[in-house]
């Protein structure tokens, strides 16, 4: 059974680019959800998507967003980079919803220079 | 705000070396906790979940963890570390109230030969 994928691995960018992740989650699984990875701040919640529609958000700025395609895949979007938004962005897909185990992809690692 | 606490920023072993991750969280009701655990270039992957019965839940390669309802813990154990042990542990916490799953900083664990 194939994991959580997350592309791409690796993206350097220029501040006030946009980007664009994507995640495809494990088959059959339909919750997707997104975290920002830092030194010293360890995982904070961007927000969940669940059939299509965003159930949860964290405390992000609206230049963070995401959607949820009819085949469970999601994608991450953030418009205007800045230095801060360097982080490793994690992917993790559950089954039905948050309080089943999550399993969370390798991650795409983003630099903005 | 709801949060979760590791107190533990750094731990340094030896092996064969008894282990004690502390993990607190801030939410009332009901909730579903969880130890990751993050080996070096790899991804996050569950080493043990609490969600009812005995609180004394026991997880992969050796690890365990007790959750102590009054004092809002979940501390991770194990008796004796192996070098392969090295890794950042974190401590995740979903409420039924709110969904998210919520993550601490982490711990990251060095184990010596």
């Amino acid at each position: 059974k194939a994991g959580v994928t997350q592309t791409p691995r690796y993206l350097i960018k220029t501040r006030g680019q946009q980007v664009t992740l994507s995640c495809s989650p494990i088959s059959g699984h339909r919750s997707v959800s997104w975290y920002q990875q830092t030194p010293g701040q360890g995982l904070q919640f961007l927000f969940e998507y669940f059939s299509e529609t965003q159930r949860n958000k964290g405390n992000f700025p609206g230049r963070f967003s995401g959607r949820q395609f009819s085949n469970s895949r999601s994608e991450m979007n953030v418009s205007t980079l800045e230095l801060g938004d360097s982080a490793l962005y994690l992917c993790a897909s559950s089954i039905q919803d948050g309080t089943t185990e999550a399993f969370f992809g390798q991650g795409t690692r983003l630099t903005v220079v | 705000a709801q949060s979760v606490s590791q107190h533990n920023h750094h731990v340094i072993l030896s092996e064969a070396a008894s282990l004690e991750l502390g993990c607190n969280y801030s939410y009332g009701g009901t909730v579903n906790l969880f130890w990751y655990v993050q080996y070096p270039g790899q991804h996050l992957q569950l080493l043990l979940k609490y969600f009812s019965g005995d609180p004394l839940v026991k997880g992969i390669k050796g690890f365990e963890a007790e959750f102590i309802k009054s004092k809002f813990s979940f501390n991770l154990r194990k008796p004796s570390v192996q070098w392969s042990d090295t890794a950042e542990y974190f401590c995740a916490v979903i409420s039924y109230n709110t969904d998210k799953l919520i993550f601490g900083t982490g711990t990251r664990l060095q184990v010596f030969p």
